[in-house]
């Protein structure tokens, strides 16, 4: 079982470029989320989705798009990467919110380092 | 809204020393509690939660944490830091429901000889 894989692992970027990130998780879990880590910040939330085909804002949603086309893939797209999103990215997935025995618990992916120049 | 302080940014023990890292929340109810351990350059793992029952919390690599209701504190401890135990700690508080987790800065452990 794998769990949550990243891909990629790093990336540099040129600042204006579009960029997505993937995410795959394989336990089945609804919840799906995406945080960037920077130094002396902890970990932010950027969007999530509790479900296959919704998704919500975080803290920091501006610059980031997301899809939940399905329940394995949560890609986060940069449109226009820019210096302030170079960050480590981590997705996160969780089990069915509100269902029976939901305990918010997190499962995270390895990262991804993205650096914009 | 809900949000979680962890006080300190870095700590430094001496191998073989307790450790004990703050975390406290702020949220009128009782709220999922978590630790998460981040190694350099790996992903958060988790150590431990509370959800309700028991106070005093085991989890893995011999930390526990024990909830105060009374101090809106979920502090972690170890009785003995061993080397491996140097990496970034996270607390975290959930809602019941679809609210994603809220993640303090957390705390960077440094381990001496």
């Amino acid at each position: 079982i794998a769990g949550i894989t990243q891909a990629p692992t790093s990336q540099i970027l040129a600042a204006g470029r579009r960029m997505t990130l993937r995410c795959t998780q394989d336990m089945r879990h609804n919840a799906m989320y995406w945080y960037r880590q920077d130094l002396g910040l902890g970990l932010r939330l950027i969007h999530y989705s509790n479900t296959a085909g919704t998704t919500g804002k975080g803290e920091v949603p501006d610059g980031y798009s997301v899809s939940r086309a399905n329940t394995d893939d949560f890609p986060l797209t940069l449109a226009s990467a820019v210096p302030s999103q170079t960050s480590v990215y981590f997705c996160a997935s969780s089990d069915s919110p509100g269902g029976s025995g939901h305990t918010n618990e997190q499962f995270f992916g390895p990262g991804t380092r993205l650096t914009v120049l | 809204a809900q949000s979680v302080t962890q006080p300190d940014i870095h700590i430094t023990v001496s191998e073989g020393a307790s450790l004990e890292l703050r975390c406290n929340y702020s949220y009128g109810a009782t709220p999922y509690l978590f630790w998460y351990v981040q190694s350099p350059g790996q992903g958060l793992q988790l150590l431990l939660k509370y959800f309700s029952g028991d106070t005093l919390v085991q989890g893995i690599k011999g930390f526990e944490a024990e909830f105060k209701r009374s101090q809106s504190s979920f502090n972690l401890r170890k009785p003995s830091v061993h080397w491996s135990d140097a990496a970034e700690y996270f607390c975290a508080v959930g809602l019941s429901g679809n609210t994603p987790l809220v993640f303090g800065k957390g705390t960077r452990l440094s381990v001496i000889a």
